[in-house]
């Protein structure tokens, strides 16, 4: 069955950086496009941007742009996203999410994680 | 970027009432809408996709509707497993953005 696993809670201080992975399994991890989506306390979700795990382009949203970096390691089915210079309002929940047709960038997302807490306080 | 607005935020219900709730787009999305659902300290979970597909699994008294820029989700019979917060996603146009959410609970 396919199962997107993330790394756990993390605490960082403000202007710090975080990296949380999404292991995936039970399907072909190249074959369908990675996004990443974030939930601050009792907000709504915002989307974070994607990564094509075939060959490693990247799509960020304007709110991240120059703050985001999305990667991964196909060796491992696992993708990355790590936030540089992190503020209290990037405190919130991060899920990785899989978009839900093999090859095609649909974003709709039909799996996700169980989602890493960042907490950025000081 | 596309604004979504859904209504009500919250609303009270009572095991086996009908449900609905709506979503509105700040332009057309065409029948580019999701809905997920979301339970306390859970991921979502996709119920909808293209604005009236059920996704596999899903039961069937989950139902969505509409196109250009308005949208409905019905629960036809709602059960205590779906007390939930329900939100709405476009998927039309880049980026992808959601609704503020919906929260169902108990009468």
């Amino acid at each position: 069955q396919v199962q997107l696993v993330q790394s756990g809670a993390e605490v960082k201080k403000p202007g710090a950086s975080v990296k949380v992975s999404c292991k995936a399994s039970g399907y072909t991890f190249t074959y369908f496009y990675l996004h990443w989506v974030r939930q601050a306390p009792g907000q709504g979700l915002e989307w974070m941007g994607w990564i094509n795990p075939n060959s490693g382009d990247t799509d960020y949203a304007q709110n991240f742009q120059g703050r985001v970096t999305m990667t991964r390691d196909m060796s491992i089915s696992t993708a990355y996203v790590e936030v540089s210079r992190l503020r209290s309002d990037d405190t919130a929940v991060y899920y990785c999410a899989r978009d839900i047709m093999q090859w095609q960038l649909r974003r709709e997302f039909d799996y996700w994680g169980q989602g890493t807490l960042v907490t950025v306080s000081s | 970027d596309i604004q979504m607005t859904q209504s009500p935020s919250s609303l009270s219900a009572s095991v086996g009432d009908r449900v609905t709730i709506t979503c509105r787009a700040s332009q057309t999305i065409r029948t580019y809408l999701n809905w997920y659902q979301q339970k306390p300290g859970k991921a979502p979970k996709l119920l909808i996709y293209a604005a009236s597909t059920l996704q596999s699994g899903v039961p069937s008294r989950f139902s969505g509707s509409g196109s250009g820029t308005d949208f409905t989700l019905t629960i036809s019979s709602l059960q205590r497993e779906d007390f939930a917060t329900y939100s709405c996603q476009q998927s039309y146009i880049a980026p992808p953005t959601f609704g503020q959410g919906t929260k169902v609970v108990f009468k």
